[in-house]
């Protein structure tokens, strides 16, 4: 049972454009999300999260949209860079104790194109 | 101030054999937690550990699998008779007492091969 659902495996995205990855969940219980972005041979890094009390973030070029309603949450990069190149992981937990009992998405491979 | 420290970063065992995955977490986090990542999939968790405590083994496979965290020395995450299945990712992480989602931090991770 996939409790977090990021659909696209792969988006390409020019330099300088937007870019806007996707992440679903069915877990009603879970009340914290985050977003990690990923290096092949690497450990995620944490990249911005996003309580369920709000529907917004943002930390530079990266803001989280979160939608409760449509179990939708939403990553934007503004303006994207080459740098940005990665596999990006949507996350999920159930907060108090469990903070850190995360479920992950499958993950998405962004590729900005100078 | 050093990181999480994996080691090894990999490892090739045969069928059968044991595999032992060591993980340090950073200076002054009490909290480790073990996640796997099979090829072409995310990560998923294993485990939960205080010092001295498993406080979730839910993700945890029944058999062959079990972790520590002693009270010296990192904590330990064990695969007895390791079958291909095994081959995959572990990253380790750890937080500070009553971390929330960004104060998670990952280790580079440990490359298990099952030969």
């Amino acid at each position: 049972d996939q409790q977090v659902k990021q659909n696209s495996p792969s988006l390409s995205v020019q330099e300088g454009r937007i870019s806007i990855l996707n992440c679903d969940y069915t877990n009603s219980m879970f009340d914290y999300f985050l977003w990690y972005k990923k290096y092949p041979a690497e450990g995620p890094t944490f990249l911005i999260s996003i309580s369920s009390i709000k529907d917004k973030n943002e930390d530079g070029r990266f803001t989280v949209f979160l939608n409760k309603s449509a179990k939708h949450l939403s990553l934007h990069i503004v303006p994207s860079q080459p740098g940005d190149s990665a596999v990006y992981f949507c996350a999920a937990s159930e907060g108090g104790t469990s903070y850190g009992k995360l479920t992950f998405g499958q993950g998405t491979i962004l590729t900005v194109h100078p | 101030n050093a990181g999480v420290m994996q080691n090894p970063r990999h490892l090739v065992r045969r069928r059968g054999q044991e595999a032992r995955l060591r993980c340090s977490p950073m200076k002054g986090h009490s909290h480790v937690y073990w996640y796997r990542q099979l090829p072409e999939e995310g990560l998923k968790f294993m485990v939960y550990l205080q010092k001295e405590n498993i406080i979730d083994e839910s993700g945890m496979p029944k058999e062959r699998f079990s972790a520590e965290f002693p009270k010296e020395g990192p904590s330990i995450l064990r695969i007895q008779q390791v079958v291909r299945g095994d081959s995959a990712a572990y990253f380790c992480a750890s937080s500070p007492q009553g971390a929330r989602g960004n104060t998670i931090y990952f280790g580079e991770g440990s490359w298990l091969t099952v030969v």
